[in-house]
């Protein structure tokens, strides 16, 4: 079965330094697609970044990139320069088949930027 | 452009009532799915429906139903109501269409509302 694990229920970081959230997973599909997720306090699920199993390079998307291993099947969200509106939870989350959408995501990680 | 819409925002059921909730995707988004988040659970999948059809489903008890209409709106319903059925339930939907740019197109437009959050009381 596939499952994702993050490590860190809870994570500070300095306003305008980096911080990297940490995400493993597992899964015996060779195609699959790998995202981040940021869900504030509303409730909503924003979508950071998305990674694919066959994807040569690192995902970027701005102040966000991903950092695969895949050998090591870790997904590590690093974010640069962080803001006070980083604070919120962070999700990793697995598209098992790549195909349809069907979800698996991790217990997630709390974010706090310290002014 | 409209994103996704959840009604309602807030509701509040009696033990051994249903519920239904609703969920209208993206304009032309064919792909709904639906997602129960708790705190002891996490985030879990409930079921996902394209052209009106389901097409992955989660290991949920079939009290847990769903369907989707011709427009691709969809609602989920609840039956006979627990307290551990409280939860934040969330919908997707993506512009899913054929092949791998399809595929890959459906993963970078997945998107999600801002929830559903029922409380059993």
């Amino acid at each position: 079965a596939q499952k994702i694990t993050q490590t860190q229920p809870g994570m500070f970081v300095q306003e305008k330094e980096a911080v990297t959230l940490d995400c493993t997973y597992d899964t015996s599909d060779p195609s699959y697609g790998l995202f981040w997720y940021k869900q504030p306090s509303s409730g909503e699920m924003i979508f950071l970044i998305y990674q694919g199993s066959y994807d040569q390079q690192n995902a970027t998307e701005g102040r966000y990139s991903l950092n695969f291993q895949k050998a090591r099947k870790s997904a590590n969200l690093v974010i640069s320069a962080s803001q006070l509106g980083d604070s919120a939870m962070y999700f990793c989350a697995m598209n098992p088949n790549n195909y349809g959408q069907n979800f698996v995501f991790g217990p997630g990680t709390r974010l706090s930027v310290l002014p | 452009k409209a994103g996704v819409t959840q009604t309602p925002r807030y509701l509040i059921k009696t033990r051994g009532q249903q519920v239904t909730l609703s969920c209208s995707p993206i304009s032309g988004h064919r792909s709904v799915s639906w997602y129960q988040q708790t705190p002891g659970q996490g985030l879990q999948f409930l079921f996902e429906y394209f052209s009106e059809t389901q097409r992955n489903k989660g290991n949920f008890p079939g009290r847990f139903s769903g369907r989707q209409f011709s427009n691709s709106r969809s609602e989920m319903n609840v039956s006979t109501l627990e307290l551990g059925d409280s939860a934040l339930y969330l919908c997707a939907s993506s512009p899913q269409t054929g092949g791998l740019w399809g595929a890959l197109k459906a993963n970078y437009g997945y998107t999600f509302g801002s929830g559903t959050r029922l409380t059993v009381v």
